[in-house]
């Protein structure tokens, strides 16, 4: 069945620091990818999305690209800001049914 | 446009007792997915609905349900309350279509079981 990896937290890193969350997936099809951000006492929101291979997601400095040889969606940022700070989720969804998460990646910013 | 909205907040509850959560999803949106999420597991999907009917279910015991009314409010049922139910329940609501990908989450009830 469909599935989403992604790396284990929690990720603390200094301001401006470059930033990589793994995920991969697995799916039977050709799934759409996604990753979702939770800043602390919110619900999830969308941060980007890429629907087929070799697609670049991309918002607010962060990006990611849909690589179907290796089945990963890793989000990267080249910069990161205290605001960043927050649990990153790798997602991913065929034809708009179920979508699958991962467990989430907890990412701490320090000034 | 106002967001997803969940009721209550917070719940505090004792094993064995049921409780039933609420999410209101954004207007014109008809479908509403819940997902329970834990520390360690991350976000598990239990079930969507899309008018009125369910339509896609998670790997949940029969004691998780829920249900859809005509304005596309959602409840969430859960019976029999086990210490292992400790959570937060998210709400997603999302406009239906193939290119219409993008779920709008609400803020979530926490729900802690005694």
């Amino acid at each position: 069945g469909d599935s989403v990896t992604q790396m284990e937290g929690p990720v603390t890193l200094s301001e401006e620091a470059f930033l990589t969350i793994n995920c991969t997936y697995t799916a039977t099809g050709y799934p759409s990818l996604f990753w979702y951000v939770q800043y602390p006492g919110e619900g999830l929101q969308l941060l980007l999305k890429a629907t087929k291979a070799d697609d670049k997601g991309s918002n607010k400095g962060f990006e990611a690209t849909y690589r179907k040889e290796t089945t990963s969606f890793h989000l990267e940022k080249g910069s990161v800001q205290v605001s960043d700070s927050a649990v990153y989720f790798c997602a991913l969804s065929e034809t708009g049914n179920q979508f699958y998460f991962g467990t989430g990646t907890s990412l701490t910013v320090i000034p | 446009k106002a967001g997803v909205t969940q009721t209550p907040r917070y719940l505090i509850k004792t094993r064995g007792q049921q409780v039933t959560l609420s999410c209101s999803p954004i207007s014109g949106h008809r479908s509403v997915s819940w997902y329970q999420q834990t520390p360690g597991q991350g976000l598990q999907f239990l079930f969507e609905y899309f008018s009125e009917t369910q339509r896609n279910k998670g790997n949940f015991p029969g004691r998780f349900s829920g249900r859809q009314f005509s304005n596309s409010r959602s409840e969430m049922n859960v019976s029999t309350l086990e210490l292992g139910d400790s959570a937060l329940y998210l709400c997603a609501s999302r406009m239906m279509g193939p290119t219409n990908e993008k779920l709008f989450f609400g803020s979530g009830t926490q729900l802690s079981v005694l």
